[in-house]
This record gives C-alpha cells, sequence and structure tokens, in this order.
C-alpha cells in the first residue's frame, strides 16, 4: 500500500521560496502508471489542486499559480517536489501530496481519469 | 471561486438518504470522471468513490455516484454519524488543462 509523507518549513517569510518534498513509500514513483500531484487547502476553505508531475517529466499546472510553481521529481529517492516563488500570506495552508490524477483506457477503449486515491497527512505552512 | 458548484450543506437524520450536487461544464464533468473525496476534521481527503463506480476498497456500497451532462451526484443511503464531514467533488478539466475540485458541502447527520 503506497504511502506518502510531506517535508518542508512551517513558517516562511513574506516573498521567500517555498520547497516541499514527498517521500513516497509502498510504490515507485517511477512507475509509468501515475501521476503525482501537490493540493492545498486555505484554512477553512477548500481544495485547491496545484500541479502534477510524471516519471516522463510530463508536468501540468494550476493556471492561476503556473507562474510561481515547478515540480520536479527525484527517482533515486523516491521521492517529488514543489517549489512555490515568491509567496505571500494567501499561500498560508495545508500542503498535501498524492498520487494521481492519471488518465487510463478501460477494456472498452474509453477514457477515464483516476482520482487522487493515496495523500500524505498533510504540512502546514505559513507565511508571515 | 471554485470551477465546481456545490451546495454548503446538506443533513440528514441517521438512516436517509442524501444526495450532494455538483455542477460543471462541457469541459470538465461533461467530458470526464467526477471523483468524490470525504474529508473529516483534520484529516486529509480520502478519494470515495467516481462516476465511473470505480470505489476504492472499503467504501460501502451504500455511497454512490452518477454523472449526467455536466452535473454529477454523490448518494450517501443509510446515514450514519461517521459519514458527517465535508464532501468535495472534483474532475479534469480539459479547457484548463487542470484538476479542479467543487466548492465543498458539509454534511451534518441530525
Amino acid at each position: 500500500q503506497v504511502q506518502l509523507q510531506e517535508s518542508g518549513p512551517g513558517l516562511l517569510n513574506h516573498s521567500q521560496t517555498l520547497t516541499l518534498t514527498c517521500d513516497v513509500s509502498g510504490g515507485s514513483i517511477n512507475s509509468a502508471s501515475f501521476y503525482w500531484s501537490w493540493i492545498r487547502q486555505s484554512p477553512g476553505k477548500g481544495l485547491e489542486w496545484i500541479g502534477r508531475i510524471h516519471v516522463t517529466g510530463s508536468t501540468a499546472y494550476n493556471p492561476s499559480l503556473r507562474s510561481r510553481v515547478s515540480l520536479t521529481m527525484d527517482t533515486s529517492k523516491n521521492q517529488f517536489s514543489l517549489r512555490l516563488t515568491s509567496v505571500t500570506a494567501a499561500d498560508t495552508a495545508v500542503y498535501y501530496c498524492g498520487r494521481g490524477p492519471t488518465g487510463y483506457y478501460d477494456t472498452r477503449g474509453d477514457h477515464h481519469y483516476s482520482g487522487v486515491d493515496a495523500w500524505g497527512p498533510g504540512t502546514s505552512v505559513i507565511v508571515s | 471561486q471554485s470551477v465546481l458548484t456545490q451546495p454548503p450543506s446538506v443533513s440528514g437524520a441517521p438512516g436517509q438518504r442524501v444526495t450532494i450536487s455538483c455542477s460543471g461544464s462541457t469541459g470538465n464533468i461533461g467530458t470526464n470522471t467526477v471523483h468524490w473525496y470525504q474529508q473529516v476534521p483534520g484529516a486529509a481527503p480520502k478519494l470515495l468513490t467516481s462516476s465511473s463506480h470505480l470505489r476504492p476498497s472499503g467504501v460501502p456500497d451504500r455511497i454512490s455516484a452518477s454523472k449526467s451532462g455536466m452535473s454529477a451526484s454523490l448518494a450517501i443511503g443509510g446515514l450514519q454519524s461517521d459519514d458527517e464531514g465535508d464532501y468535495f467533488c472534483a474532475a479534469w478539466d480539459d479547457s484548463l488543462i487542470a484538476y479542479v475540485f467543487g466548492s465543498g458541502t458539509k454534511i451534518t447527520v441530525l
């Protein structure tokens, strides 16, 4: 059973760069079968998808964050990372890493997306 | 402002059936699988089910999802106190090239 664990600084100052890492165990991020995502939740608010990355290097980002965010993978460490530049108080949130969403074809040739089927416990980030 | 629209709250008595709606557009719900997540206070969200009817192991069959056009629904039958929490719909959006979430619905068991 795959498990994910986020790590990073809990507190940053305005305009600094946030870097978070997600350690994956019980499964390989080297698998072509999955994308890996970052998702955040501001205090008392809903969920916001930040972006996803695949072992091929393919990435996709939330249009509202695209100019400040980048995702990378380190397959030797079985981890992937988030880098968010020029943070403000609006970036204060709990940050989650997860597996998915990933597109696939079923036996009839119909295309579907799997959801984010595994999540880390989340790590709180406060920007002062 | 969320791309997918959900009611802020729904409630029901134990044993009742409740449904949560999720409204989107052609580029997301109209085209792609809709996923539903449950989040209880202090915990990470958990994938419940999807409109393709795939349900992770451990999720009871009294929880089901459906989709029609640009709207989706989550139904929970035999409501239990453990069902209290926040529920989010989500789908890939082909126009935004992004995964979008609903605004969330809080379920209260009376």
